[in-house]
């Protein structure tokens, strides 16, 4: 069975560092494609970041330079280093795989975990 | 990245059907048939229902379709139920490894 656990929300300063960590199960991440999605309270969702299974990340304008998206493969595990946070980074965070549609990226999320709660305060 | 617009909100009486309008751009939902949509309801996370403009995920029952007519993606939910009740987003690739949500629409079954 597929699962998504995502940890490390919490309250943090306006110009504070946090990392997300999403453990998954039941499958293996390094042959994946992975993102990260955020929803601030009462709002829509917004991508933040992906990682290929090749290893290549790309992050959306609004993080870039702020954010970094990794994986440990020993550890099956995503992560999401976020630095330089802003009042407007406040969000629940999701952790989602990326599926495939015969053999090529499908560029649709098949699976997400619960989410995390980060909120950013002066 | 602009967010895709979608209605804020939609109804219908059970058993009824419902549509929901995503737009975007030629850049994103009319450049790509990589449109998807996903439900949520509150305090849950998402669920996917439709991928690839209109493919049903294993599970999803055939009440959900999708489509798609230039910029414009739809998501119509026939025979309403009240576990239908929940907010919908919409999502498109964009490009350069950029993906778009929609604003999102709740549906409420009167």
């Amino acid at each position: 069975e597929v699962q998504l656990v995502e940890s490390g929300g919490g309250l943090v300063q306006i110009g504070g560092s946090l990392r997300l960590s999403c453990a998954a199960s039941g499958f293996t991440v390094s042959n994946r494609y992975m993102s990260w999605v955020r929803q601030a309270p009462g709002k829509g969702m917004e991508w933040v970041s992906v990682i290929y299974a090749g290893g290549t990340t790309y992050d959306a304008d609004s993080v870039e330079g702020r954010f970094t998206i990794s994986r440990d493969n020993s550890k099956n595990t995503v992560y999401l280093q976020m630095n330089s946070l802003r009042a407007d980074d406040s969000a629940v965070y999701y952790c989602a795989r990326g599926a495939y549609s015969g053999g090529a990226y499908g560029y649709y999320f098949d699976y997400w975990g619960q989410g995390t709660l980060v909120t950013v305060s002066s | 990245q602009s967010a895709l617009t979608q209605p804020p909100s939609a109804s219908g009486s059970p058993g009824q059907s419902v549509t929901i309008s995503c737009t975007g751009t030629s850049s994103d939902v009319g450049g790509y048939n990589y449109v998807s949509w996903y439900q949520q309801h509150p305090g849950k996370a998402p669920k996917l229902m439709i991928y690839e403009v209109s493919e049903r995920p294993s599970g999803v029952p055939d009440r959900f379709s999708g489509s798609k007519s230039g910029n414009t993606a739809s998501l119509t939910v026939s025979g309403l139920q009240g576990e239908d009740e929940a907010d919908y987003y919409c999502s498109s690739y964009s490009g350069i490894n950029n993906y778009v949500f929609g604003t999102g629409t709740k549906v409420t079954v009167l």
